[in-house]
């Protein structure tokens, strides 16, 4: 059973292209989270959700927009894609605040050409 | 600005010796720490965590240990085993507020059989 489940895995697109990707989590958890991890294998936080609320933008392009129609998922929505997107997003899910860690899904590899 | 810093991008070690991972970070208000493995084309996965009224934690094979006044944990892990071979990420946060967790830039292990 897959606790955190995005789709695709890998989405190879051009440049000014619109794309989406999904994510499902069936752990019952309230927040949810994007992150993105670039070239330099940074793993930095783009958005989070608390039971379908965004609580954290990380001054993210607004070419990024995600949407959360119930606490299960949280999708992301990327808008004239550019060279510079290119890069692994983690979808991840914790059961809410206070001490606990996030549980992460497998990953989309974007790749813009 | 790097708040959290894995200063060693790579270390191998022989199977059944001690591997020590280390991590820096310069944010006092962090509170709970985690780490976190990841193998290629996989989400990272939770592997330990400590809270900071603690300075070690201890889980199997896995230690981490907290310095705050240096703001400074490592994670040993005894004895290494090839499997442990991956990237190994801290990830210091905030239970207060909106929290979120900042990821290092990860070691990668590589446990020599």
């Amino acid at each position: 059973d897959t606790a955190v489940s995005q789709t695709p895995k890998y989405l190879v697109t051009q440049m000014g292209n619109d794309k989406s990707i999904k994510c499902e989590q069936n752990l019952g958890h309230d927040t949810m989270y994007w992150y993105k991890q670039d070239s330099k294998k940074f793993l930095k936080i783009m958005f989070s959700y608390n039971n379908k609320e965004l609580i954290i933008n990380e001054t993210v392009p607004n070419r990024f927009s995600p949407k959360s129609p119930d606490k299960a998922h949280l999708n992301l929505h990327i808008n004239s894609l550019e060279l510079g997107d290119s890069a692994v997003y983690f979808c991840a899910s914790s059961p809410g605040q206070g001490y606990s860690p996030l549980h992460f899904g497998n990953g989309t590899r974007l790749t813009v050409t | 600005d790097q708040q959290v810093k894995q200063n060693s991008p790579s270390l191998s070690v022989q199977e059944g010796r001690i591997s020590i991972l280390n991590c820096d970070y310069t944010n006092s208000m962090f509170d709970y720490f985690l780490w976190y493995k990841k193998y290629p084309a996989e989400g990272p996965t939770f592997l330990i965590s400590i809270s900071s009224i603690k300075d070690k934690n201890e889980d199997g094979r896995f230690t981490v240990f907290l310095n705050k006044s240096a703001k400074h944990l490592s994670l040993h892990i005894v004895p290494s085993q090839p499997g442990d071979s991956a990237v190994y990420f801290c990830a210091p946060g905030r239970t207060s507020g909106t929290y979120k967790y900042i990821f290092g830039t990860g070691t990668r292990l590589k446990v020599l059989a």
